[in-house]
């Protein structure tokens, strides 16, 4: 079945860079489909952050899109999330999740990662 | 931006009892429409899309319903691993948003 597993740092300090891998099992990213990233800060709901498919193309929360970088390693199944120039209000539970459709938009996220906490904090 | 708002954003139910929630778009999402449920310190979990279909796999006493601007989450006859959140989403603009949440707590 298809598995997603976030991993990385759980603590960045401010103004640095969070990075985040999201694996994938079950599931080649090079097949098909958007692949996300989605964030939830201590005791709220929930945020899109952007979304990759396997040709590179990205779409990104307006409010998000100058700080995010995505990235995908089809060789490895994983994707990525850089977020530049954090401050404390970036701290969440961020979560990978497959949107299943090949068109972005119109779709929804079938399978999610269990969540990677990040605290930012000096 | 379209807006998603939920309610209640709380509410207290027993088991077996029937409840349902409330999503309302800023503007038409047509059927572009998803509920997810989330228990505490686990990821969300897709129940239904496209407003009405049942994701594989989940119990059928959960039922969605409307279009356009008007959307409702009901589950007939609440079970102990109901209680939970709630969220909305709709997938309408490249833009997705998701609702503010709607708990679940026992009564």
């Amino acid at each position: 079945q298809v598995q997603l597993q976030e991993s990385g740092p759980g603590l960045v300090k401010p103004s640095e860079t969070l990075s985040l891998t999201c694996t994938v099992s079950g599931y080649s990213i090079s097949s098909a489909y958007y692949w996300g990233w989605i964030r939830q800060p201590p005791g709220k709901g929930l945020e899109w952050i952007g979304s990759i498919d396997r040709s590179g193309s990205t779409y990104f929360n307006p409010s998000l899109k100058r700080r995010v970088t995505l990235i995908m390693d089809k060789s490895l199944n994983q994707f990525f999330l850089n977020f530049n120039n954090v401050t404390t209000v970036d701290t969440a539970v961020y979560f990978c999740a497959r949107w299943a459709r090949s068109d972005w938009y119109k779709g929804r996220f079938d399978h999610w990662g269990q969540g990677a906490q990040v605290t930012v904090s000096s | 931006d379209i807006q998603m708002t939920q309610s209640p954003s709380s509410l207290s139910a027993s088991v077996g009892d029937r409840v349902t929630i409330i999503c309302r778009a800023s503007q038409s999402v047509a059927d572009f429409l998803n509920w997810y449920q989330q228990q505490p310190g686990k990821a969300p979990k897709l129940l239904i899309h496209s407003a009405s279909i049942l994701q594989s796999g989940v119990p059928s006493r959960f039922s969605g319903s409307g279009s356009g601007t008007d959307f409702s989450l009901t589950i007939s006859g609440l079970q102990p691993e109901d209680f939970a959140t709630y969220y909305c989403q709709h997938s309408y603009t490249t833009l997705i948003t998701f609702g503010g949440g709607t708990t679940i707590e026992i009564k």
